[in-house]
């Protein structure tokens, strides 16, 4: 089965970009999305698509995604990102097709 | 704007039935486009999908729970329901219902509040 390899956490300085990763076999083929969830709330969809942004969602969310890896990069962190970070793909190669989610990325603003 | 809202016991006892009903407003759950899920979060730990319906009925479970998930649609009622049989410790989580959205690469788009489920007798 499809597995996605995130970092359990990333650490980062207000105002600084933080990066957090998403690794899968050749997840550059697949449409990536990432989820923000704080502590006791429902998650919510910050990108979609590898790199586009629902309404609503600040620019300062973004993302890229090639070969074997997907990045979302926040930009100008805020003390209010602090954050569960997931990716999500679904995974076509299964029947049926299958949603996959990341391990999930603790994002702690210093 | 659609909102989601899960309703349902928040104790079951082990071997026994878990049921769940998402109330979509906002919204119609017959209109098309959309997927309707299942998720879970057991204390502490990731996001694991259970399965998700079209409003049509056509569903589609995740192999690790499919023997004991059925998922179901009342269009009338504008819900869809979970239920999970023989349950154990192990079903034990958070578990929320999200809208799958066909126009944008099938991302979860909506979620529910969550409602934490304990197995316990």
């Amino acid at each position: 089965s499809y597995v996605l390899t995130q970092p359990p956490s990333v650490s980062v300085a207000p105002g600084q970009t933080a990066r957090i990763t998403c690794g899968g076999n050749n997840i550059g083929s697949k449409s990536v999305h990432w989820y923000q969830q704080k502590p006791g709330q429902a998650p919510v969809l910050v990108v979609y698509d590898d790199s586009d942004r629902p309404s609503g969602i600040p620019e300062r969310f973004s993302g890229s995604n090639s070969g074997n890896t997907a990045t979302l990069t926040i930009s100008r962190v805020e003390a209010g990102d602090e954050a569960d970070y997931y990716c999500q793909v679904w995974d076509s190669s299964s029947d049926p097709v299958r949603v996959v989610f990341g391990g999930g990325t603790k994002l702690t603003v210093l | 704007q659609v909102q989601l809202q899960e309703s349902g016991p928040g104790l079951v006892k082990p071997s026994q039935t878990l049921s769940l009903t998402c109330t979509v407003s906002g919204g119609s759950i017959s209109s098309g486009g959309y997927y309707w899920s299942w998720i879970r979060q057991h204390p502490g730990k990731g996001l694991e999908w259970i399965g998700y319906i079209y409003y049509s009925g056509s569903t589609y479970y995740n192999p690790s729970l499919k023997s004991r998930v059925t998922i179901s649609v009342d269009t009338s009622k504008n819900q869809f329901s979970l239920k999970l049989s023989s349950v154990t410790a192990a079903d034990t989580a958070v578990y929320y219902c999200a809208r799958i959205i066909l126009g944008m690469a099938w991302a979860f788009d909506i979620w529910g509040q969550g409602t934490m489920v304990t197995v316990s007798s």
